[in-house]
């Protein structure tokens, strides 16, 4: 089957603006995680949902950055008033259920200049 | 605090030969310690995991070595190939109540032919 789908692959914008990027977990899996991964750093753990709530949102650096799951499956990362140190790779990650095995998507590249 | 330390930055090998990544961690709550192996532009994808009771498991040419006591554990590749070009990650988890993985930085490994 399909595997985590992320969107869009690459973004560019400018300081200050408003992103979204978007993750199709595989189906059926309950567990979704965001991390960030910087440029020749390791995965910075982000959020986890299980189901539509989000019992860990301990990694999320800023009340800029937010996050929301919707039918227990599609999530939304939203980076408001994007700053330059923003620029990462954002991945999403799933699983059947809690913290084993999580299968990860391509990443969003973000850019802010 | 780097909860999850792991050595070496960069590892080159010459094909046919061992490659030996090892990792630190400090939690002793960890109960899951997975390695991910991620190729440029890609996202990372699960490439072999322990429980802390076993002290080793072998997949093909991969091998986890763990040791409790000593809360290290490594990644051992027989036989290296070109085609094993990539970054690998360890990370480590408490599998339940907190639901995310946490990463080392990684291991840019580098197979000459």
């Amino acid at each position: 089957g399909a595997g985590v789908s992320q969107s869009p692959s690459n973004k560019v914008t400018e300081k200050g603006k408003d992103v979204e990027l978007r993750c199709d977990p595989i189906s059926g899996h309950t567990a979704l995680y965001w991390y960030r991964q910087s440029l020749g750093q390791g995965l910075e753990f982000l959020i986890y949902f299980q189901g539509n709530s989000a019992p860990d949102k301990s990694g999320l650096p800023s009340d800029r950055f937010s996050a929301e799951r919707t039918g227990g499956s599609v999530s939304t990362l939203t980076i408001q008033r994007t700053q330059q140190e923003d620029s990462a790779v954002y991945l999403c990650a799933s699983s059947p259920d809690r913290a084993e095995t999580q299968y990860f998507g391509p990443g969003t590249r973000l850019l802010v200049l | 605090q780097q909860q999850v330390k792991q050595s070496p930055q960069s590892l080159i090998v010459q094909k046919g030969g061992i490659s030996i990544i090892n990792c630190a961690y400090e939690n002793t709550a960890f109960d899951y310690f997975p390695w991910y192996q991620q190729f440029p532009g890609k996202g990372p994808a699960l490439l072999i995991a322990i429980r802390p009771d076993v002290s080793e498991k072998k997949e093909g040419r991969f091998t986890i070595s763990f040791n409790k006591s000593a809360k290290q554990f490594s990644l051992h590749i027989m036989d290296s190939q070109p085609g094993d070009s990539a970054t690998y990650f360890c990370a480590a988890s408490i599998g339940g109540s907190q639901g995310n993985l946490i990463f080392g930085k990684g291991t840019k490994l580098s197979v000459k032919p």
